[in-house]
């Protein structure tokens, strides 16, 4: 079974640039979570997608962050414009979706650096 | 957001012996899973955990869920080289959504 592919591994750009991070789940997983990893730091929730609805982004920074899942299988997460402090990794998970059992699975990540 | 406080922060053991780490929430929760991460990669899943006072393994790892559901313990046996890595604690509570929070890690250094 293939895993969670994310796309690129890893970006760097200056800050005020835009930035988009890409995730393909695993099949049939109907849950879609992005994290953000701080150096040092367990990851933090930043979106979660059940299909393609939102279920929780209370802790994205609507200001400059954005994702959208629109057939309820990709799914990519923009910065727009990208500050100092977003230098992180950001991960992407996938799950069943049911009520129980419900443990996710992560990508690689994507390594972002902002100079 | 919540965080769940995991101890210890690093380890640094002798090749063969034995690790515990735990984590430890001031909220209920349903669900603990238990992750390894290496450099460079993502958080790989070890152990899930479902009910309180279930203590399940998978090689030379085990793993329990509190009785009081608000801590959870992982212990690793004979440890070898590529136990080397991040472990990382989650816990999921009632009607979140799913939403699992994270602890702030243990990183484990064996030395041979």
């Amino acid at each position: 079974e293939a895993g969670v592919a994310q796309s690129p591994r890893y970006k760097i750009i200056e800050k005020r640039q835009s930035v988009a991070f890409w995730c393909n789940p695993i099949s049939g997983h109907a849950t879609l979570y992005w994290y953000q990893q701080i150096l040092g730091q367990g990851p933090k929730l930043l979106i979660q997608f059940q299909n393609n609805g939102v279920v929780d982004d209370s802790q994205l920074p609507k200001d400059r962050f954005s994702a959208e899942r629109l057939k309820g299988v990709d799914s990519t997460l923009k910065i727009q414009p990208a500050k100092l402090e977003d230098s992180a990794v950001y991960l992407c998970a996938s799950s069943f979706g049911g009520s129980t059992y419900n443990e996710q699975f992560f990508g690689p990540g994507t390594r972002l650096t902002v100079l | 957001g919540q965080q769940l406080n995991q101890s210890p922060q690093s380890m640094f053991i002798q090749e063969g012996e034995d690790v515990s780490m735990n984590c430890t929430s001031s909220s209920i929760f349903n669900t603990w899973l238990w992750y390894k991460q290496d450099p460079g990669e993502g958080p790989v899943l070890l152990i899930a955990l479902y009910k309180a006072g279930e203590l399940t393994s998978n090689g030379r790892l085990t793993a329990q869920f509190g009785i009081t559901r608000k801590d959870s313990f992982l212990n690793i046996s004979a440890s070898i080289p590529s136990d080397v890595g991040i472990y990382f604690c989650a816990g999921q509570r009632e009607n979140t959504g799913n939403q699992f929070y994270f602890g702030t890690g243990t990183s484990l250094t064996v030395i041979p």
